[in-house]
């Protein structure tokens, strides 16, 4: 298993640009997530989905949009980055346990993006 | 929104003393959890709390859900080095469709140990 992988590691955009950070896991976890880490300011939830087809916003969702076509994958879309979106990205994803309650966390390594 | 104050911010402790570290919170929490994260890493799970009162244990670590449901606290015994990271608290609570994926994190605590 990989567990949960994210690409790229590192990430440079203009104002104004568009791109995609990808996600995936290889355990067949029903439970995604996305969060944004920023100095002093810990691990905030951006978007999150309990399945395939089933999105949601977290805390800080203005400025990302996410899918969830299947099992395995929980892209993060930025439309149009700004300098304050520059951060650290963290998915993760966990097993969804009997009544809906969820198993350990996972997270993956990160992207660290920065836009200029 | 739900809130954890994590506390202290920073640690700076001589290797082989002990360190606590503690989240409060003015909400209810049913599960308590404690991350470490490594330099350029991703958090990685260390304890995990389901009953108010409980305490852990994983080797030299050892956590407690405090009885109010409001706070947890996280001590590490006999430092060591490899213990420099930052730690987080996390809180998890069940929404109206009986999901408790969603999780709240305190802002975390920096530790570094001198050798």
């Amino acid at each position: 298993n990989a567990g949960v992988t994210q690409t790229p590691k590192f990430q440079v955009l203009k104002t104004g640009q568009s791109m995609t950070l990808q996600c995936a896991q290889d355990m067949n976890h029903e439970y995604m997530s996305w969060y944004r880490q920023d100095p002093g300011m810990g691990l905030r939830l951006i978007h999150y989905s309990v399945g395939a087809g089933i999105t949601d916003q977290g805390e800080v969702p203005n400025g990302y949009n996410v899918s969830r076509s299947t099992t395995e994958d929980f892209p993060l879309r930025l439309l149009s980055a700004a300098p304050s979106q520059t951060s650290v990205y963290f998915c993760a994803s966990s097993l969804r346990l009997a009544g809906g309650r969820a198993d350990t966390q996972y997270f993956g390594p990160g992207t660290r993006l920065t836009v200029l | 929104g739900q809130q954890l104050n994590q506390s202290p911010q920073s640690m700076f402790i001589q290797e082989g003393e002990d360190v606590s570290m503690n989240c409060t919170s003015s909400s209810i929490f049913n599960t308590w959890l404690w991350y470490k994260q490594d330099p350029g890493e991703g958090p990685v799970l260390l304890i995990a709390l389901y009953k108010a009162g409980e305490l852990t244990s994983n080797g030299r670590l050892t956590a407690q859900f405090g009885t109010t449901r409001k706070d947890s606290f996280l001590n590490i015994s006999a430092s060591i080095p490899s213990d420099v990271g930052i730690y987080f608290c996390a809180g998890r609570t069940i929404d109206s469709g009986g999901s408790n994926y969603k999780l709240t994190f305190g802002k975390g605590t920096l530790l570094t140990v001198n050798p």
